[in-house]
């Protein structure tokens, strides 16, 4: 399987619990983005990296979120004392560096927070 | 925040006719992509038309752009049942513009239902 994968594929958590999302994405692709999506609404930029890097962050980004990708591979997103608001679909992209290239997109990790 | 907004929000139509959605956003692009989500699942891209350019194909999709009215539409021709899902443009922001120079920038989506 060459596509984006992202695991786990649901997550169920108390409020307050911390979380860790893992991407990994095409092995080609030096850029990987995390979007956040909200039912009913398209996906929101939350931060992207070019290979180990972290270039953009978006305002949607607080402290309680952080997004590593250590040696330009697999990137993870954790989020710190959960909120009821943090319940979405995260979703993971990556890229070819440039522009004219579409994302790919994993199948997302579906967060619930009770 | 959202820059593209597309219209209408939700469509049905029957099996064999033609579904046109359109899109409209705010500020200056590099390119336009169109992208394909069903339900519960990841986003997939269907097609990138480049703001130099006014119309590209792609076996049963047709888009359009025109960037002096800040506008885009996406036509399936001979729809099928497995064409229903939502479907999303995305904005690539000019180089320069001010605004994130790689992040797509993505509309809340048209809702297409196609009926056997």
């Amino acid at each position: 399987d060459t596509g984006v994968s992202q695991d786990p594929r649901h997550k169920i958590t108390k409020r307050g619990q911390n979380v860790t999302f893992r991407c990994d994405p095409i092995s080609e692709h030096n850029r990987l983005y995390w979007y956040r999506q909200t039912l009913g609404q398209g996906p929101e930029f939350l931060t992207y990296f070019q290979n180990e890097a972290q270039l953009e962050k978006s305002r949607l980004l607080s402290d309680r979120f952080s997004a590593e990708r250590p040696k330009g591979s697999f990137s993870t997103l954790e989020i710190q004392r959960t909120e009821q608001g943090d319940s979405a679909m995260y979703l993971c992209a990556s890229s070819f560096a440039g522009t004219g290239y579409g994302y790919t997109f994993g199948s997302g990790t579906r967060l619930t927070v009770v | 925040s959202q820059q593209g907004e597309e219209d209408p929000q939700a469509l049905s139509i029957q099996e064999g006719e033609n579904a046109t959605m359109n899109c409209s956003y705010k500020t200056s692009i590099n390119n336009l992509q169109w992208y394909r989500q069903n339900s519960g699942r990841g986003l997939v891209h269907l097609i990138l038309i480049r703001s130099n350019e006014r119309e590209k194909h792609s076996g049963r999709l047709r888009v359009t752009l025109d960037t002096s009215k800040k506008s885009s539409s996406l036509l399936i021709t001979a729809s099928r049942a497995a064409d229903t899902a939502s479907y999303f443009c995305a904005t690539a922001p000019r180089f320069g513009s001010g605004a994130g120079s790689y992040q797509l920038t993505f509309g809340k989506g048209t809702k297409l239902s196609v009926i056997p």
